[in-house]
């Protein structure tokens, strides 16, 4: 069965510092794209970043790099110098192809200043 | 432009109350999806449109009805909702729904947030 597991309910980070979200996924499709939403307590759902199954090198965007890691079937995010504007939910989710998004319980992450 | 509008971005009705969702996406995008969220937890697929066609309706109650006039409309009408549909609406699209598109993001809008008296 396909899943994603986010271990993590709530994590508090120091502003300027780095903070790592974990994320596991189960699949037995060789093709799926893996992704990171942001949620602030506003309700957008903001993307911030995509990896696919394929993809050899990990994926950055800004402040945010995914450590995928196949092998352990894990698609870590971290955010480099956190602001205080971070803090938000944080939604880990897997796509198959032709398949419904799959998401992670979420990661409740806080900045303190 | 990522963008996708939702409207109403608050709505307060009562059970016996007609209402309508509204989600807009110029993007040009052929497909569209409604998702439900309760807080802190992560959303819930509702249905999805590809090509104006309902795609896919995951077991919803007929309460709960969409629409999609065309590719860049998508609407929920609801009718006799109960307390427990008080939630967090949100739209998305993404350029494709298929079997070759697990790279196509969905693209969400900022959500209409509903309750039921």
């Amino acid at each position: 069965a396909q899943k994603i597991t986010q271990t993590q309910p709530g994590m508090f980070v120091q502003e300027k510092e780095a903070v790592t979200l974990d994320c596991t996924y189960d699949t037995s499709d060789p093709s799926y794209g893996l992704f990171w939403y942001k949620q602030p307590s506003s309700g957008e759902m903001i993307f911030l970043i995509y990896q696919g199954s394929y993809d050899q090198q990990n994926a950055t965007e800004g402040r945010y790099s995914l450590n995928f890691q196949k092998a352990r079937k894990s698609a870590n995010l971290v955010i480099s110098a956190s602001q205080l504007g971070d803090s938000a939910m944080y939604f880990c989710a897997m796509r198959p192809p032709g398949g419904k998004l799959i998401f992670g319980q979420g990661t409740e992450l806080s900045v303190k200043p | 432009d990522t963008e996708v509008t939702q409207t109403p971005k608050h709505l307060v009705m009562g059970m016996t109350n007609k209402k309508s969702l509204k989600c807009e996406q110029h993007m040009g995008h052929r497909a569209m999806y409604w998702y439900k969220q309760k807080a802190k937890k992560p959303p819930e697929l509702m249905f999805v449109y590809s090509y104006e066609k309902l795609s896919i309706n995951e077991s919803v109650p007929s309460r709960f009805s969409p629409e999609c006039p065309n590719s860049s409309l998508l609407n929920l009408h609801l009718h006799a909702l109960q307390p427990e549909d008080s939630a967090l609406y949100l739209c998305a699209s993404s350029p494709l729904l298929g079997p070759a598109v697990s790279s196509y993001e969905q693209y969400f809008g900022p959500g209409t947030r509903l309750t039921v008296t």
